[in-house]
């Protein structure tokens, strides 16, 4: 597509259920990042793909957050037994080889803990 | 540990005045920055970047200035206008440029 994609653009969740958030990179960009932003702060970086592989999962918050990418192209982040303090936006990005270029975001997906 | 922050949560600038946003670094080894604006609702979108091998660089109305010696770069918008009104981030790349590290930003709010 001409940009990355995220879905759904709004999630609305009742704590202890799982979600998947998705992103649809832009094609041939074989590096995608996900990003969470609180409301009013910064990005808090999640992880980092390279192709499919995840060389750096440090920012995951805890054991109930995972990620993963097929092909090279769509990932998915998964958060299980939400909790209230999850609600966030989940930003994705991509970009050609990585991090020593621009990223291209998504408009990230907002997410909403009740 | 290595971060990217920012001075000023908050800027408010006149319409057609030029505005200043700044950011500070950490690691003296970081060679790659760049500049991000996120308006309400939307993902960040690229504005500039600047390698450490030079010391200014320059696009459309904006200006990028980075000082290696006080680990110090800024973000200059000349003539300022509404569109302008954003968080900007400044952003460095880490870990073998695996990792980019965001700021918390600083919201450009324009008076008309």
């Amino acid at each position: 597509g001409a940009g990355v994609s995220q879905s759904p653009s709004n999630k609305v969740t009742e704590k202890g259920k799982d979600v998947e958030l998705r992103c649809d990179p832009i094609s041939g960009h074989t590096a995608l990042y996900w990003y969470r932003q609180s409301l009013g702060q910064g990005l808090e970086f999640l992880i980092y793909f390279q192709g499919n592989s995840a060389p750096d999962k440090s920012g995951l918050p805890s054991d109930r957050f995972s990620a993963e990418r097929t092909g090279g192209s769509v990932s998915t982040l998964t958060i299980q037994r939400t909790q209230q303090e999850d609600s966030a936006v989940y930003l994705c990005a991509s970009s050609w080889t990585g991090g020593n270029e621009k990223l291209f975001f998504g408009s990230g997906t907002q997410l909403s803990v009740l | 540990g290595e971060s990217v922050g920012l001075h000023l949560p908050t800027l408010s600038v006149q319409e057609g005045d030029n505005s200043i946003i700044n950011c500070a670094y950490s690691n003296s080894a970081s060679d790659y920055f760049i500049w991000y604006k996120q308006e309400s609702g939307k993902g960040p979108q690229f504005i500039i970047d600047i390698r450490s091998n030079m010391d200014k660089r320059q696009g459309q109305r904006v200006t990028v200035l980075l000082n290696k010696t006080v680990k110090h770069l800024s973000l200059q918008i000349a003539a300022t206008q509404p569109g302008d009104s954003a968080v900007y981030f400044c952003a460095e790349p880490s870990g073998g440029y695996q990792k980019v590290t965001f700021g918390t930003g600083t919201k450009l709010q324009v008076i008309p």
